[in-house]
């Protein structure tokens, strides 16, 4: 079957650094994703990886090991704002997204 | 604001009701998603539409039924549902059905539905 494992829950320090993983094991590989939801709020869209290798974009980066089946969303200079979970999803052979269940982060003062 | 208005945003109904949930998009999406998502689990897709044309049906009970009346607008008519059903309903909009696989989706905020 298909899966995606990413952790329940997570907490850390405002200015900190955090890293949440997610392993997968899917039909195909066609990319993973990540997204951020607020609660009460849609998700919206983070990175996309479909090489293997680190993707920067600001504060946030991802990073992807096709031959691990993982990748890692690195959160730096943490932000009160940035408390919300954070969805993995992996495109399958057929183009269809698999998702996790999702980290919810918990930033500390 | 992503782009993709879902209404109501809440929803309690009781198990003989009949409503209908409506999402919206003025993004010149192709392709509409309906998907369920309940506490602590994944997101599960429920349907997907493509230029208006239903493309995968997911085994969701037909308690759910959709509708695609145009590129821009999504229902989903709910009838006798069932306390289990309660969970966030969300919309979701991508520009194709991921051909590349990179087509990434804009969510509306959902709706919250409760069947009591």
């Amino acid at each position: 079957g298909q899966n995606i494992d990413q952790p329940t829950e997570m907490t850390a320090t405002e200015g900190a650094i955090v890293q949440i993983n997610c392993t997968y094991q899917t039909s195909g590989f066609n990319g993973l994703f990540w997204y951020q939801q607020h609660a009460g709020e849609a998700p919206t869209f983070l990175s996309y990886n479909v090489l293997d290798g680190l993707e920067e974009k600001g504060r946030f980066s991802s990073f992807l090991s096709r031959s691990k089946g993982y990748s890692y969303l690195l959160l730096k200079e943490l932000q009160m704002k940035d408390s919300a979970s954070y969805l993995c999803a992996v495109s399958d052979s057929n183009y269809q997204l698999i998702w996790g269940a999702g980290t919810k982060l918990i930033i500390k003062p | 604001e992503t782009g993709v208005t879902q209404t109501p945003r809440h929803l309690v109904m009781g198990m003989t009701n009949k409503k209908s949930l409506k999402c919206e998009q003025h993004l010149g999406h192709n392709a509409m998603y309906w998907y369920k998502q309940s506490a602590k689990k994944p997101l599960e897709l429920m349907f997907v539409y493509s230029l208006e044309e239903r493309v995968e049906n997911n085994s969701v009970p037909s308690r759910f039924s959709p509708e695609c009346p145009n590129s821009s607008h999504l229902f989903l008519h709910l009838h006798t549902l069932q306390p289990e059903d309660s969970a966030l309903y969300l919309c979701a909009s991508s520009q194709d059905l991921g051909g590349s696989g990179s087509t990434e989706a804009f969510f509306g905020q959902g709706t919250r539905l409760t069947v009591v």
